[in-house]
């Protein structure tokens, strides 16, 4: 079956710290995936996808994230946080495909930033 | 270029009433999925519309039903709510596989 882990649900990071938030899933075969972010009664934003090719990816709002085929794992990264990064974090993977079908997502990570 | 559109932002029914919520896809989009979040959940995949016809269904009961209009707006319908009904529905298009827009939702208590 289809899944995704994020086995932290929230983290606490100050101001100009590093990040990283992790996730790993579980699925027939390598699918697409995503991560994507929401503030507070919004939707969600796409942050990075990865499809193919290098399995290092560059975002938005400098994040990246590195698929490891091997552990299964779609971990995402930023080098020093900013208080506006504050939010929750949701890692989705979807099947390989000419049309994207629909996405499983993990429960999500809570992050909040000091100042 | 608007991204996708969701109506109403809010709303509250009773229980057993029945509701529809609406959705405009971003412009050149020609698929919409529907997904239910609930409070502290991440988004649980309710079905997508493709050419006017549910192409694939998540595991939700029959009571929730939809529809996509000639140009690719969508509707959900819930019939009987129940209590446990809410939640954060949120409506995102995609054309092929290139990655879906998210709309801001709508807020659905039902009580």
């Amino acid at each position: 079956a289809q899944s995704v882990t994020q086995p932290d649900i929230h983290i606490t990071v100050s101001e100009g710290a590093s990040l990283e938030l992790r996730c790993n899933y579980s699925y027939g075969a390598t699918p697409y995936l995503f991560w994507y972010v929401q503030s507070p009664g919004q939707g969600l934003q796409l942050l990075l996808k990865y499809f193919s090719g290098d399995t290092l990816v560059q975002g938005i709002k400098g994040f990246e994230a590195e698929f490891k085929r091997s552990q299964s794992s779609f971990n995402l990264r930023k080098p020093s946080v900013h208080w506006s990064d504050a939010a929750e974090y949701f890692c989705a993977v979807g099947a390989r495909g000419s049309t994207l079908g629909r996405l499983y997502f993990g429960r999500g990570t809570q992050l909040t930033v000091w100042p | 270029d608007a991204g996708v559109t969701q109506s109403p932002t809010h709303l509250i029914k009773t229980r057993g009433q029945q509701v529809t919520l609406r959705c405009s896809p971003k412009s050149g989009h020609d698929t919409v999925s529907w997904y239910q979040q609930a409070l502290g959940q991440g988004p649980q995949f309710i079905f997508q519309y493709y050419e006017e016809e549910e192409r694939q269904r998540g595991n939700f009961p029959d009571r929730f039903s939809g529809h996509q209009f000639p140009n690719y707006s969508s509707e959900l319908n819930v019939n009987a709510l129940l209590l446990g009904d809410s939640a954060l529905y949120l409506c995102a298009s995609s054309l092929k596989n290139s990655g879906y827009t998210f709309g801001s939702g709508t807020r659905l208590t039902v009580v």
